[in-house]
């Protein structure tokens, strides 16, 4: 099945400045990698998906890159707020799948110091 | 849009309890809903996939007798903890895809499970 590696698992960043967490898979047949921002104690909330025919995707300062042949994705935060203190997970999955299931990273504690 | 809710957001209860808890899409229809668990600093652990209609599917090492799910319409599915112990206790969480197409999934707020 797929596995997600995800990397740093905790990261503390000064206020402006850019985060980047990176992801690796396994499954080189997963074509779908979505972001997650999960609050403590909060349920998970998607920030930003990208499937595997586009390279990279922005929404205003989160922006997505994949590397397709290397098997792996990052999220890029630009211009940090306190309020980006969140834990963040990738995961992959397989559109063409019936089930769709997730494999979610481990998930990177991202703290913005103001 | 895209809401899913879960109830209830936390219990508290002796061991030996059986514990329901529910998983709602408010406004869509959902022909999949995922459970999952999560420990706390962990990442989210897919326990089963609940297809509507269907048996859920487990995944390894989550007991089905344990962990019994119902997915009896296209916006419910509930999962009962079935005489809980101290090592049930953890954050489980649900989540829903849309039938058409191919829609991310969207999560509950989760409910903590506390077993004394």
């Amino acid at each position: 099945g797929e596995n997600v590696e995800q990397h740093p698992s905790t990261l503390s960043v000064q206020e402006g400045d850019s985060a980047v967490i990176k992801c690796t898979y396994s499954d080189s047949a997963s074509n779908y990698f979505p972001w997650y921002k999960q609050e403590l104690g909060k349920r998970p909330q998607l920030i930003i998906d990208i499937r595997s025919n586009v390279g990279e995707k922005k929404d205003q300062r989160i922006a997505v890159t994949l590397n397709k042949t290397a098997k792996h994705f990052s999220l890029h935060i630009t211009e940090t707020q306190p309020e980006d203190s969140a834990v963040y997970f990738c995961a992959a999955s397989n559109l063409d799948n019936a089930g769709n299931m997730l494999t979610f990273g481990g998930g990177t504690r991202l703290m913005v110091k103001p | 849009g895209a809401v899913v809710s879960q109830h209830p957001s936390w219990v508290i209860c002796k061991s030996g309890t059986s514990v329901k808890i529910e998983c709602r899409s408010l406004d869509f229809q959902a022909t999949t809903m995922f459970w999952y668990r999560q420990f706390p600093k962990q990442s989210l652990m897919l326990m089963a996939t609940s297809n509507e209609g269907s048996k859920a599917t487990y995944e390894q090492g989550v007991e089905k007798d344990k962990f019994l799910i119902n997915h009896a319409s296209l916006t419910l599915s509930t999962l009962t903890v079935t005489s809980a112990h101290p090592e049930d206790s953890s954050f489980y969480i649900c989540s829903a895809r849309e039938a058409r197409g191919y829609q991310p999934q969207h999560f509950g707020d989760g409910t903590r499970l506390s077993i004394l």
